[in-house]
């Protein structure tokens, strides 16, 4: 059974720029998973941030970037802010029809 | 605008079953794959299952496959899930969502409110 690793936790200071990765327990992330991003806050359904790798949702500011980086799918939040606090998910493409998320990264923006 | 609304949530004793529903519109439904995500009060999201746009394709998590059915009914506009052999650990908000394109390796781009199933005697 392939797991979807991520941090399950990090931290950012107001203004600077995290990078939140999304692997897997055996072998390297590659477009092929078409990886996927959300950003989730207590009580509010998810909402989606990057997908197909790099595409940015609609409305989605461009401080929000996502990418490959070497074995991993990769977030990058330039610029972080008190309401980027969430916690953030991905999500990979496994092949017939299947996905699976990881298991969530919980920023703190302090 | 997209729009969709979950409705048929509740409680409901191990061993029993129930149909979610979701209420699509602001987009060509049946253009469009649709999945069922959940998550566990307290826990991450977990994709549960999955439909083509055609409705012919149908796809699921291993921890639910044999005991869920998804569908969809085109011309209501409308996604379902029904849920038999419920279980504790399906005990979860039920999140619908759209994905960005008609094919299964295409992700989501909008998501519902969710509803509530509780599995408890």
């Amino acid at each position: 059974q392939t797991v979807v690793t991520q941090e399950p936790s990090f931290s950012v200071s107001p203004g600077g720029t995290v990078t939140l990765t999304c692997g897997l327990s055996s072998g390297s992330v590659s477009t092929t998973y078409y990886p996927s991003w959300f950003q989730q806050t207590p009580g509010q359904a998810p909402r989606t941030l990057i997908y197909s790798t790099d595409t940015r949702s609609s409305g989605v500011p461009d401080r929000f970037s996502g990418s490959i980086l070497g074995n991993k799918a990769a977030l990058t939040i330039t610029g972080a802010q008190a309401d980027d606090e969430s916690d953030y998910y991905c999500v990979l493409y496994m092949g017939s029809g299947i996905w699976v998320f990881g298991g969530g990264t919980k920023l703190t923006v302090l | 605008e997209v729009q969709l609304l979950e409705s048929g949530g509740g409680l409901v004793q191990p061993g029993g079953s129930l149909r979610l529903s979701c209420a699509a519109s602001g987009f060509t439904f049946d253009s469009y794959a649709m999945r069922w995500v959940r998550q566990a009060p307290g826990k991450g999201l977990e994709w549960v299952s999955g439909i083509s746009g055609s409705g012919t394709s149908t796809y699921y998590a291993d921890s639910v496959k044999g005991r869920f059915t998804i569908s969809r009914d085109n011309s209501k506009n409308t996604l379902y899930l029904q849920m038999n052999s419920l279980r504790a650990e399906d005990t979860a908000v039920y999140y619908c969502a759209k994905a960005y394109s008609a094919g299964a390796a295409r992700s989501i781009d909008s998501w519902g409110q969710g509803t509530l199933v509780t599995v408890s005697s």
